[in-house]
């Protein structure tokens, strides 16, 4: 079946570091690629896409390549900073009837610090 | 443009009782509906979906139903609450024949004590 494996949380980084968050994908055929973010205390925002292969999202500093060769759309940002601190989620959508459901993986939840 | 809307944002009920979330979209027609569960420390797994008025899909066996009775509304409920019914349940809507993104209400928070 369909599944996303995130790396485990929690990733504690000083302001200003490097992030990456790893994903990994299993999925028949081409499914598109997700990456939420969720604030303390509230729903799951979008943060960016891609739809196919070596598609690059970006938004708000992120950035992730949907890698088809590796299963793989890891979340980076060159220079975290404290208002980052969320947790993000990675998520596939795949619909072989033309209803598409996204299934996630767990979250890592971030800790940036001043 | 479109909103959603969820209530209450949060719940505190005993073991046994009823429940009643509600999840109401604004600003566009026939979207597809999504009532999403986080349990504490998991990820999100996701419980019904609704193509249409009166069209629920489960995707996983429980004690909770969801009911769609108008083209913007969508309802989840239980007769009877378990302690493991407790989490923060989600609402997502999502415009047919698009790539899958989906767009959150602001959550509800169940405690079941």
């Amino acid at each position: 079946g369909n599944s996303v494996t995130q790396m485990e949380g929690p990733v504690t980084l000083s302001e200003e570091a490097f992030l990456t968050i790893n994903c990994t994908y299993t999925a028949t055929g081409y499914p598109s690629l997700f990456w939420y973010v969720q604030y303390p205390g509230e729903g799951l925002q979008l943060l960016l896409k891609a739809t196919k292969a070596d598609d690059k999202g970006s938004n708000k500093g992120f950035e992730a390549t949907y890698r088809k060769e590796t299963t793989s759309f890891h979340l980076e940002k060159g220079s975290v900073q404290v208002s980052d601190s969320a947790v993000y989620f990675c998520a596939l959508s795949r619909g072989d009837t033309g209803f598409q459901k996204l299934v996630f993986g767990t979250g890592t939840r971030l800790l940036v610090s001043p | 443009s479109q909103t959603i809307h969820q209530w209450p944002a949060t719940l505190v009920q005993p073991v046994g009782s009823p429940l009643s979330l509600e999840c109401t979209v604004e600003g566009t027609s026939n979207p597809n509906l999504y009532w999403y569960r986080q349990a504490a420390g998991r990820g999100l797994q996701l419980l019904f979906y609704s193509v249409g008025i009166g069209q629920i899909s489960s995707e996983v066996p429980q004690n909770l139903s969801a009911s769609r009775p108008q083209d913007r509304q969508f309802i989840l409920s239980s007769k009877k609450l378990l302690l493991s019914d407790s989490g923060f349940y989600l609402c997502a809507w999502r415009r047919g024949a698009t790539t899958g993104e989906l767009f959150f209400g602001e959550g509800s928070r169940l405690t079941v004590l």
